[in-house]
C-alpha cells in the first residue's frame, strides 16, 4: 500500500508556467515532508522540505503548501525553466522510515 | 568533495550468486540508508542505520541483508538474488538519525538479475 499518493505522473508545461504537484498520505504520526528532485542518471536532492507545523514555506522559486487538515501538501514551481526537467518526488517521513511517492515526470518547454 | 559513493554502478548477474553492492560517505553522517527505485513505484527504503551496529527494517526488507560495522560503510548484501530484485538502488546518508536532516544520495546501482 502506497502510503504517499502523488500525481500527476507526468506534467509539461510551457517555460514560465507554474507547474503544481500534489501528495497526500493517511499517517498522521508523519511529521517532515521532504521533496526531492532527481535529473536522469543522478541520485535524488533534496529540493525543499516543510513540518506540518507550517502552512507554507518558499525557497527561490519553489514552494510547498500544507494542509495539515486535509492531508495533502504540493509543491508549485514558479516561473519554471527547461532546466527544472526533471522528475519530482514528495515523501513523508516518520523520523527514520522514509515513504516516498511514485514521482512526477516534469518537462518544461522552451 | 563531500560524497556518497557506490560501487559498483552497474551490475549483472544470475539468480542465486550472492552479491554485496557497497555504501561509502566522507561526511562523517550518522544514518545511512538503502533505496529501490522501480518504475511506477517510486523509491522504497530497504533498511536504515542510525549508527554503527544499529540497523533496522525499512518498508521492503525482504530478500536483503545490512551491516554498519564502520560509520562510512553500509554495504548491502543480496544473498541469493531473484528477477524481481532487479532495480535501481541508492544508498544515502544524513547527518543525524531522524527526520529533520537532509539525505545525501549516492550516483545509484542499477543491478540486472537473470
Amino acid at each position: 500500500q502506497q502510503q504517499v499518493k502523488q500525481s500527476p505522473q507526468s506534467l509539461i508545461v510551457q517555460k514560465g508556467g507554474i507547474p503544481i504537484i500534489n501528495c497526500a498520505y493517511e499517517n498522521t504520526a508523519f511529521d517532515y515532508f521532504p521533496w526531492y528532485q532527481q535529473f536522469p542518471g543522478k541520485g535524488p536532492a533534496l529540493l525543499i522540505a516543510i513540518r506540518p507545523d507550517v502552512s507554507e514555506k518558499k525557497e527561490g522559486r519553489f514552494t510547498i503548501s500544507f494542509n495539515k487538515s486535509a492531508k495533502q501538501f504540493s509543491l508549485h514551481i514558479m516561473d519554471s525553466q527547461p532546466g527544472d526537467s526533471a522528475t519530482y518526488f514528495c515523501a513523508a517521513s516518520t523520523g527514520n522510515q522514509f515513504y516516498f511517492g511514485t514521482g512526477t515526470s516534469l518537462t518544461v518547454i522552451p | 568533495e563531500a560524497q556518497v559513493t557506490q560501487n559498483p554502478r552497474y551490475l549483472i548477474t544470475v539468480t542465486g550468486k550472492k552479491l554485496t553492492v557497497t555504501c561509502s560517505q566522507n561526511m562523517n553522517h550518522e544514518y545511512m540508508s538503502w533505496y529501490r527505485q522501480d518504475p511506477g513505484l517510486g523509491l522504497r527504503q530497504i533498511y536504515y542505520s542510525m549508527n554503527v551496529e544499529v540497523t533496522d527494517k525499512g518498508d521492503v526488507p525482504e530478500g536483503y541483508k545490512v551491516s554498519r560495522k564502520e560509520k562510512r560503510n553500509f554495504p548491502l548484501i543480496l544473498e541469493s538474488p531473484s528477477p524481481n530484485q532487479t532495480s535501481l538502488y541508492f544508498c544515502a546518508s544524513s547527518p543525524l538519525a531522524g527526520s529533520s536532516y537532509e539525505q545525501y544520495f549516492g550516483p545509484g546501482t542499477r543491478l540486472t538479475v537473470t
